[in-house]
């Protein structure tokens, strides 16, 4: 069963704007939400990640917002570059153990 | 520190072949695993090892074999290939299996099965 659902599939920002992402999920057994940034050709890496005691944690241009009640949380990337064209999972990890990922977002930002 | 190796980078394979898929740490982390990625799917968890002598199944662990007999390696064996398991393959590794631990991506193995 799908835990995590992830939008949108393919984004396209222009240089300087803001891209959104955006992922729900399906229960409360999670307690850790990172997102993972993947270039072409290479594995992910984790990009930044939130615990559900807060709703917004920002690292220079990255930001998830956490809604809780609404098992929703986004990541924006502000000021958009050419660079930061690549794709984006957010993740969840809970008592399982396990790392559950979202489908994943393609991003491009065009110059 | 090399990180998470994977080898090989691209390999091809025969219906019914057998193959190993090779993953080496040099960080000394307990904390290891295997995830197909597939377009629209994200990835998912194949099997992971919570340490040496210790391993279990993720999500997809059908056609799929692991043994961890020492901290450092983790391979991954396709006992008999399938079409289906055309994929990228990516190890992973963390310090221990905690809530708060990063796990590092190999840079992955690309297989086709033809």
């Amino acid at each position: 069963q799908q835990q995590v659902k992830q939008s949108p599939q393919s984004l396209i920002v222009q240089k300087g704007g803001i891209s959104i992402i955006n992922c729900a999920y399906e229960n409360t057994a999670f307690d850790y939400f990172p997102w993972y940034q993947q270039f072409p050709g290479k594995g992910p890496a984790l990009l930044i990640a939130i615990r559900p005691d807060v709703s917004e944690k920002k690292e220079g241009r990255f930001t998830i917002s956490f809604n809780k009640s609404a098992k929703q949380f986004s990541l924006h990337i502000m000021d958009s570059q050419p660079g930061d064209s690549a794709t984006y999972f957010c993740a969840l990890f809970g008592n399982t153990g396990k790392l559950i990922f979202g489908q994943g977002t393609t991003l491009q930002v065009k110059p | 520190n090399a990180g998470v190796t994977q080898t090989p980078k691209f390999q091809v394979l025969k219906t019914g072949q057998s193959m190993t898929l090779q993953c080496a740490q040099d960080m000394n982390h307990e904390y290891m695993s295997w995830y197909r990625q597939d377009p629209g799917m994200g990835l998912r968890l194949i099997h992971y090892s919570v340490g040496a002598g210790i391993t279990d199944q993720g999500e997809v662990p059908n056609g799929y074999n692991v043994s961890r007999s020492t901290t450092e390696d983790f391979p991954l064996r396709l006992l008999s290939a399938a079409p289906s398991q055309t994929s990228v393959y990516f190890c992973a590794s963390s310090y221990s299996w905690g809530i708060q631990e990063t796990q590092y991506f190999g840079p992955g193995t690309r297989l086709l099965v033809l």
